[in-house]
C-alpha cells in the first residue's frame, strides 16, 4: 500500500493561472513534507518542505498542510512553461527516510 | 547550498560487465545517502539506505549481491551494479541527507545506465 498518493496527471494549465498540486499521506507520524520539481531526464530538486499546519509561501510557490485531513499541496501562482515538470510529494517517516508519491506531471501552455 | 555530485551521468556498458557510480557531498558531511532507481515516466524507487561505516539496508526485492554499496567516508558512497543485464539499464539517483541543514535530502544530477 502506498503511503503518499497523487494524481498522475497530466495538469494542465494556461500560462499565468494557478496550478494546484495536491498529496494525501497515510503515516498519521510522517512529520515533514517536501515537494521536488523533476524535469524530464533530470534528478528532482527540492522546491519547499513544510511541518507546520497552515501555509508556507516562498515566492511564486505556496505549501499548504492539514495534518487533520492528512494532506499537504502546493500553489503555484503565476504559472510560467518553465514550469512544466513531474512534482514530487514525499513525507519523512521513521528513521528520517523519505517516502515519495508517484508524482503528477503538470503541463503550463503558453 | 548543499551540493551532491554523482558520477558518471552516463554509461553504457556490455551485459555482464559491472559498473560503479559515485555520490559525494561536496560541502557537507553525509551520514546517511540513499540510491534509487527510476523507470522512464515512474517516480523513485528507494534501492538501499547506506549509513557511514555499516552495511547498507536493503529494500525488499532489491538484491544485496547484486547492487553493491559501499559507505566508506561521510562524503562518499558508491553503487556497483555487478554482473548488468539489460533489465538493469534506469536512472540511478543518489541522495544525501545534510545534517547541518535541517535533515534536508539534496540529490545528485543522477546516472543513466544502459546495458547492451
Amino acid at each position: 500500500q502506498k503511503e503518499v498518493e497523487q494524481n498522475s496527471g497530466p495538469l494542465s494549465v494556461p500560462e499565468g493561472a494557478i496550478a494546484s498540486l495536491n498529496c494525501t499521506y497515510s503515516d498519521r507520524g510522517s512529520q515533514s513534507f517536501f515537494w521536488y520539481r523533476q524535469y524530464s531526464g533530470k534528478s528532482p530538486e527540492l522546491i519547499m518542505f513544510i511541518y507546520s499546519n497552515g501555509d508556507k509561501e516562498d515566492g511564486r510557490f505556496t505549501a499548504q498542510l492539514n495534518k487533520a485531513s492528512q494532506y499537504v499541496s502546493l500553489l503555484i501562482r503565476d504559472s510560467q512553461p518553465s514550469d512544466s515538470a513531474t512534482y514530487l510529494c514525499a513525507s519523512d517517516n521513521a528513521g528520517n527516510m523519505l517516502t515519495f508519491g508517484g508524482g503528477t506531471r503538470l503541463m503550463v501552455k503558453p | 547550498g548543499a551540493v551532491v555530485s554523482q558520477h558518471p551521468s552516463r554509461v553504457i556498458c556490455k551485459s555482464g560487465t559491472s559498473v560503479k557510480i559515485e555520490c559525494r557531498s561536496l560541502d557537507f558531511q553525509a551520514t546517511t545517502m540513499f540510491w534509487y532507481r527510476q523507470f522512464p515516466k515512474q517516480s523513485l524507487m528507494l534501492m538501499a539506505t547506506s549509513n557511514e561505516g555499516s552495511k547498507a539496508t536493503y529494500e525488499q526485492g532489491v538484491e544485496k549481491d547484486k547492487f553493491l554499496i559501499n559507505h566508506a567516508s561521510l562524503t562518499l558512497s558508491t553503487l556497483t551494479v555487478t554482473s548488468a543485464h539489460p533489465e538493469d539499464s534506469s536512472f540511478y539517483i543518489c541522495s544525501a541527507m545534510a545534517s547541518e541543514a535541517n535533515e534536508k535530502l539534496f540529490f545528485g544530477s543522477g546516472t543513466q545506465l544502459s546495458v547492451l
